[in-house]
């Protein structure tokens, strides 16, 4: 009973340096995003996914990448690493649309970017 | 922008008193209102819900109020328990879903 699997839990970067995110879910989802959580911002949805091979940009989409192979994976890329992506990251999952569905997280991947 | 507002960054009660959490939104077309709660080292889990259609919606200890008009929503919390220490986030949704910076609320025993 896994839920939202994030790996890895830590991650220490150099800037410029490129490294990817992996989420996998065993709910049978639909739906899937990335968010980032930074101190007193909330949670920003980076981009988010409506079914296996889609991919759509949402509110800080810049400097990241996503993709979608398989219905159960969502992984997020960063192609060169800057310090302002030091955050928490955060995958999420549901069955549908999020007006009506309530998001399934994992626990997160903490990313220093020095 | 951001469209939902947690102003207060941290509470404190006494356990067994009553835990009030506050939200503002400013865009009308949302129609889902949700609290999500976290701890440490975790990523956080759904708490209740309500949609624009209601003005109450209640689950055991925990009492989500909606006031449309003045675009204002609360979270109570009666009797508050220690194990309720964490941060409470609520989001608003129309087609994604909008988090607020998040609220720690801390119960003394």
């Amino acid at each position: 009973n896994a839920g939202v699997t994030q790996t890895p839990k830590f991650r220490v970067l150099k800037t410029g340096q490129s490294m990817t995110l992996l989420c996998a879910q065993d709910m049978n989802h639909e739906y899937m995003y990335w968010y980032r959580q930074d101190p007193g911002m909330g949670l920003r949805l980076i981009h988010y996914s409506v079914g296996e091979g889609t991919t759509a940009k949402g509110e800080v989409p810049d400097g990241y990448n996503v993709s979608r192979l398989k219905k159960q994976n969502f992984l997020l890329g960063l192609e060169s690493a800057a310090p302002s992506q030091t955050s928490v990251y955060f995958c999420a999952s549901t069955y549908g649309w999020s007006s009506n569905s309530p998001l399934h997280f994992g626990n997160g991947t903490r990313l220093t970017v020095t | 922008d951001q469209q939902v507002k947690q102003n207060s960054p941290s509470l404190s009660v006494q356990e067994g008193r009553i835990s009030i959490l506050n939200c503002d939104y400013t865009n009308s077309m949302f129609d889902y209102f949700l609290w999500y709660k976290k701890y440490p080292a975790e990523g956080p889990t759904f708490l209740i819900s309500i949609s624009s259609i209601k003005d109450k919606n209640e689950d055991g200890r925990f009492t989500v109020f909606l006031n449309k008009s003045a675009k204002h929503l609360s979270l109570h919390i009666v009797p508050s328990q220690p194990g309720d220490s964490a941060v409470y986030f609520c989001a608003a949704s129309d087609w994604d879903m909008r988090f607020g910076a998040g609220t720690r609320l801390t119960v003394k025993p």
